[in-house]
């Protein structure tokens, strides 16, 4: 499996936006961006996936570099409630039943 | 919908025991994956169910094994813990052909402590 790295921890105030990066530099041209975030004594949770081209929904924004070997999460107006551990995972497919190779994520704090 | 549930939310098990854990998916959903998270480790893939059969495994041993019913709920058995079993136990439901957009949703997990 293509490997990603990420920041081990990132702090940010609340209602300010969050750019979470990520690095997967031996990605394939079939891998998908996939990011699930993890809240305290929760499993994790879908945020946002993508192929090549930036994607919007209404949790977050994913900018996927040009060249595909890095990535950005986007949380345009953090809440206290953001605050988790966020996974950037590379899959063959944008079909959930692919299985998931977690890292260790990035554990993202909210300052009020 | 109640998404993914399982039980027990938590259990105590003794080293050489034997445990099972159950999770029944999300609604509509048929294909039911199992995670184990050590605690500060993101989660790793155990092994996935379709259709009543194992289809993927990850790098664990055979004492670990699962069932997956009609209904699509599934069991995750572990044979003779050890106390490095001790972690929280994720199931994660998806769709086997649920096209563009689908994601897996996870359970909130049941947390093992063997002593």
């Amino acid at each position: 499996d293509a490997k990603t790295t990420q920041p081990n921890s990132m702090e940010s105030n609340e209602e300010e936006p969050v750019h979470l990066p990520c690095n997967h530099s031996t990605i394939s041209g079939t891998d998908y961006i996939h990011w699930y975030r993890q809240l305290p004594s929760q499993g994790p949770e879908y945020v946002i996936h993508g192929l090549t081209s930036n994607v919007n929904n209404r949790m977050a924004s994913l900018a996927i570099a040009e060249d595909r070997k890095s990535s950005t999460l986007i949380l345009h107006r953090a809440t206290l409630r953001d605050a988790a551990v966020y996974y950037c995972i590379l899959s063959g497919t944008n079909f959930g039943n692919e299985k998931l190779t977690f890292g260790t994520g990035t554990r993202l704090t909210i300052i009020p | 919908d109640a998404g993914v549930t399982q039980s027990p939310t938590h259990l105590i098990k003794t080293r050489g025991q034997q445990v099972t854990l159950r999770c029944s998916p999300k609604s509509g959903h048929d294909t039911v994956s199992w995670y184990q998270q050590a605690l500060g480790q993101g989660p790793q893939f155990i092994f996935q169910y379709y259709e009543e059969e194992e289809r993927q495994r990850g790098n664990f041993p055979d004492r670990f094994s699962g069932h997956q019913f009609p209904n699509y709920s599934s069991e995750l058995n572990v044979n003779a813990l050890l106390l490095g079993d001790s972690a929280l136990y994720l199931c994660a439901s998806s769709l086997e052909f649920g096209g563009v957009g689908t994601e897996a949703f996870f359970g909130q997990g049941t947390r093992l402590t063997v002593v």
